[in-house]
């Protein structure tokens, strides 16, 4: 059973361009939940999601950034018209819709640098 | 806002040695859980801790929790240099989102 997976890992991009994150969960988790994280500190939580439905969004910045999750496909993290201040590690997390789901499983990450 | 805060905030040891690091929430818990973290990796679940329970082990690890004062500790026995890394205590999770504390950096020496 692969974990989640994320890509890119690594992304670079200008300032004023569009950041694509993706997100597949762990095969039977309909529960994604994305975080981020600067350099030194500890994950902030910025959105929740279950298939087609955003839960809890609570920790999205408020212009720029959204985040989907398709019946079909991985969940997407989209950035857009970055700034430098974008730049972190984004890191998914999935969990499954059973008992047990406590415990999130992270993927790697995806490193965003905004030149 | 911040909810776990873990201290201390860097640790340096000798293998063999024990660790211990602590966390301290604001609110009241379902349950509260540990992450490992490596260097430019993702987490790691180590071990969740409900608020029912006031000891949990696993293997070389033993977490504490204490609901009354709202803390939470992890000892890793016999540390080897394998264990360096950020350990992070979380709480929430489910349909709730974890909150993280900033973590500690453990460093064992070989």
């Amino acid at each position: 059973n692969a974990g989640v997976m994320q890509n890119p890992r690594h992304l670079v991009r200008r300032r004023g361009q569009e950041a694509r994150l993706r997100c597949s969960p762990m095969k039977g988790h309909s529960h994604v939940y994305w975080y981020r994280q600067l350099p030194e500190e500890g994950l902030k939580f910025m959105v929740y999601l279950q298939k087609e439905n955003i839960i809890d969004e609570s920790g999205m910045p408020k212009e720029r950034f959204s985040a989907e999750f398709p019946k079909e496909g991985p969940s997407i993290l989209r950035i857009q018209q970055v700034v430098r201040g974008d730049s972190a590690a984004y890191f998914c997390a999935s969990s499954p819709n059973s008992r047990g789901r406590e415990t999130q499983y992270f993927g790697p990450g995806t490193r965003l640098l905004v030149l | 806002s911040q909810q776990g805060e873990e201290d201390p905030q860097a640790l340096s040891i000798q293998e063999g040695e024990n660790a211990t690091m602590n966390c301290s929430y604001k609110t009241s818990i379902n349950n509260l859980q540990w992450y490992r973290q490596n260097s430019g990796r993702g987490l790691v679940h180590l071990i969740l801790i409900r608020s029912n329970e006031r000891e949990k082990h696993s293997g070389r690890l033993r977490v504490t929790l204490d609901t009354s004062k709202k803390s939470s500790s992890l000892l890793i026995t016999a540390s080897r240099a394998a264990d360096t890394a950020s350990y992070f205590c979380a709480t929430g999770g489910g349909s709730e989102k974890l909150v993280f504390g900033k973590g500690t950096k453990l460093t064992v020496n070989p």
